[in-house]
């Protein structure tokens, strides 16, 4: 098991509401992952950092924002949340020269 | 832009059997390619990886071969039981915008029949 955790597993909203989407991993890995999956569907990276105050916009547009203050932790953002966020979130980290990702047990956001 | 295909969405066979799973990608020529599992409501598991100069890996009951020519990736679970019922995922390096950063196609849903 994999030590990069998410909170919450599982969050219900309303529309317009600011939410915050917690990632930590305690291996010390610098490049850090957002993916957003819709049942069925494939992973598309929504963000990406390569370490501290490193972040990049992915292939898939998002109305989020990330955050990479310590290497360690790596929180998604969506200042005004709309039915269409909802999704499943995941997070995941790897090594600088590392090939596999290790990936966190994502977050079910419904937006209502 | 580099494309990704798990050719089966679904894929039933019966406990004991060999499932074979594929996997084939355009417009690159990745150095690896990765497999992972993904069980409902939880985020994917790193099982496999496969280097371009590598025809073949294996792993207990997984094996993984790679053929560069064809583009094509071939996963195989021998002697299947229910446990291994799950989504498997076919993953590469991504390039250009993408460049470093793991590009997934859309996997494919094992079912292992008891």
């Amino acid at each position: 098991e994999a030590d990069i955790y998410q909170t919450p597993r599982y969050l219900v909203i309303g529309t317009g509401k600011k939410i915050t989407l917690e990632c930590s991993q305690t291996m010390g890995h610098d490049k850090m992952y957002w993916y957003q999956q819709d049942p069925g569907m494939e992973l598309h990276l929504i963000h990406y950092s390569y370490g501290v105050n490193s972040t990049e916009k992915g292939d898939l547009s998002s109305e989020s924002t990330v955050s990479r203050i310590r290497t360690e932790h790596f929180p998604l953002t969506l200042e005004s949340a709309r039915p269409s966020h909802t999704s499943q979130y995941l997070c995941a980290s790897r090594q600088t020269w590392g090939e596999t990702q290790y990936f966190g047990p994502g977050t079910r956001l419904l937006v209502l | 832009s580099q494309k990704i295909e798990q050719n089966s969405e679904a894929l039933n066979i019966q406990e004991g059997k060999t499932a074979t799973l594929t996997c084939n990608y355009t417009n690159y020529s990745p150095a690896y390619l990765q497999w992972y599992r993904q069980d409902p409501g939880r985020g994917p598991v790193f099982l496999l990886l496969i280097r371009e100069n590598e025809k073949e890996k294996r792993k207990e009951r997984l094996k993984v071969t790679f053929d560069t020519t064809l583009k094509q990736s071939l996963f195989h679970i021998t002697a299947s039981q229910p446990a291994d019922s799950a989504t498997y995922l076919c993953a590469l390096v991504g390039y250009g915008g993408s460049q470093g950063n793991l590009i997934f196609g859309k996997g494919t849903k094992l079912s292992v029949k008891p």
